[in-house]
């Protein structure tokens, strides 16, 4: 069973418009949800990270939002750019548990075209 | 940037061969943890460590061992190689960033046939 769910394996958006990748979870003692991007033959970079004490969390173009009572975050980039075109992965952990271990989603491939 | 390397790059060996990938950190972190990433499943934690010779199993550690003799090198094993063992292995360290994001070596290719 997923703990960690990215439902859609691809999206596509035209340059310079918004971007939203989703993300669902079924375990509510995560309390600390981050996104990664990667790109081929390379390994995950870190993005941006939420604490579930808070419901947004702003980085220049990146800002992820979390709906704790529906157990889903998001990723918004605008204005999303060539360079954005990735696979993006949502990680999840119980940090305040014994269980500290990111939980990876199977992640969203994105494609920004010019 | 944390100092974490990956080896080999790249490795093709035949089924029911012993295999050894290597992870190197030069941080002195303490967490260091074994991914591997495959088509539709996403990154799937193997193995992890929490301290010289102190490790524990992941969601999919069937066929793999590790082992940790020094702070800097956490291996990953897979004593008989199975073609369903292909795939990109990734190797990550917890840091002590506010984030509490890891970072994630390049990553190793292993292809089993």
């Amino acid at each position: 069973d997923q703990q960690v769910k990215q439902n859609s394996p691809s999206l596509s958006v035209q340059e310079g418009r918004i971007s939203i990748l989703n993300c669902d979870y079924t375990n509510s003692m995560f309390d600390y949800f981050l996104w990664y991007k990667k790109y081929p033959a390379e390994g995950p970079t870190f993005l941006i990270s939420i604490s579930s004490i808070k419901d947004k969390n702003e980085d220049g173009r990146f800002t992820v939002f979390l709906n704790k009572s529906a157990k889903h975050l998001s990723l918004h980039i605008v204005p999303s750019q060539p360079g954005d075109s990735a696979v993006y992965f949502c990680a999840a952990a119980n940090y305040g548990g014994s269980q500290g271990n990111l939980i990876f989603g199977k992640g969203t491939k994105l494609s920004v075209k010019p | 940037d944390a100092g974490i390397t990956q080896s080999p790059r790249h490795k093709v060996t035949e089924t029911g061969t012993p295999v050894t990938l290597r992870c190197h950190q030069t941080e002195n972190h303490r967490y260091m943890y074994w991914y591997r990433q495959d088509p539709g499943h996403g990154l799937r934690l193997i193995h992890y460590s929490y301290g010289v010779k102190d490790t524990d199993k992941g969601e999919v550690s069937d066929g793999y061992s590790v082992s940790r003799s020094k702070t800097e090198d956490f291996l990953l094993t897979l004593e008989s190689a199975t073609s369903s063992q292909t795939s990109v292995y990734f190797c990550a360290i917890k840091g002590q960033a506010s984030n509490y994001g890891y970072t994630f070596g390049s990553g190793t290719r292993l292809t089993v046939v």
